[in-house]
């Protein structure tokens, strides 16, 4: 199994301004998944990163507005850029088993 | 392509049990089966490999017909404690791949 923390765990941010997420796991992965659950919602995969290339984003979601990091195999960043109310939501990373996903704590996002 | 899940809420009270359905459009390869409790993150209950197998976890069991693409998750003799979202994800190929979520299933559990 793999043990996952993220930075912050909530964060209250006004209009305009970007987050940035934190999300340590304690094994060497390949991928890393980034997701978003908006209040009583579903989870929706917002990019796959990957170590040593570009992350790779899902329909509806853009580089310029949740920029990716995958420094090395056990860390990676994602930015909320220019945010809105619209994007108040809980942020996951999570990582592959052999088969199920590990999730983080989650990062609960509230935009003023 | 997002897994359909039914019922999308349901009320029990303690001792009662439930049934929640997850079908898929396309042929798959494996059933995740999750919990979420409010405030937290999803937290992995079993998975279902193509087989048809049936799978149980104290009182929770769940059953996976490759043929007809759908799984359903058991919840016999219910405690307050299972109370939460369920969700199923599916993967339509094997090895480390990114699990597509249904839209889940309130259940709420009252004494």
């Amino acid at each position: 199994s793999a043990v996952i923390s993220q930075k912050p765990s909530r964060d209250i941010c006004q209009r305009g301004t970007s987050l940035t997420i934190q999300c340590q796991v304690d094994s060497q992965v390949t991928m890393m998944f980034w997701y978003r659950q908006q209040p009583g919602q579903s989870l929706t995969l917002i990019a796959t990163a990957n170590q040593g290339s570009e992350a790779t984003y899902e329909s509806g979601f853009v580089i310029d507005k949740f920029p990716i990091s995958r420094p090395n195999l056990t860390f990676s960043t994602l930015t909320v850029s220019n945010m809105s109310p619209e994007d108040s939501s809980i942020y996951l990373c999570s990582v592959p088993g052999r088969n199920e996903q590990f999730f983080g704590p989650g990062t609960r996002l509230t935009v003023l | 392509q997002q897994p359909v899940q039914s019922p999308q809420a349901v009320i029990l009270r303690e001792g009662e049990d439930a049934v929640i359905n997850c079908s898929s459009s396309k042929a798959l390869y494996s059933v995740h089966w999750y919990r979420q409790k409010h405030g937290e993150a999803p937290v992995f209950l079993m998975i279902l490999l193509k087989g048809g197998e049936q799978k149980g976890h104290e009182k929770i069991s769940a059953s996976f017909n490759e043929k007809k693409q759908q799984s359903s998750l058991y919840l016999t003799a219910s405690q307050l404690s299972y109370s939460g979202t369920y969700f199923c994800g599916t993967l339509n190929s094997g090895g480390y791949q990114k699990v597509t979520f249904g839209i889940g299933t309130k259940l709420q559990v009252i004494p």
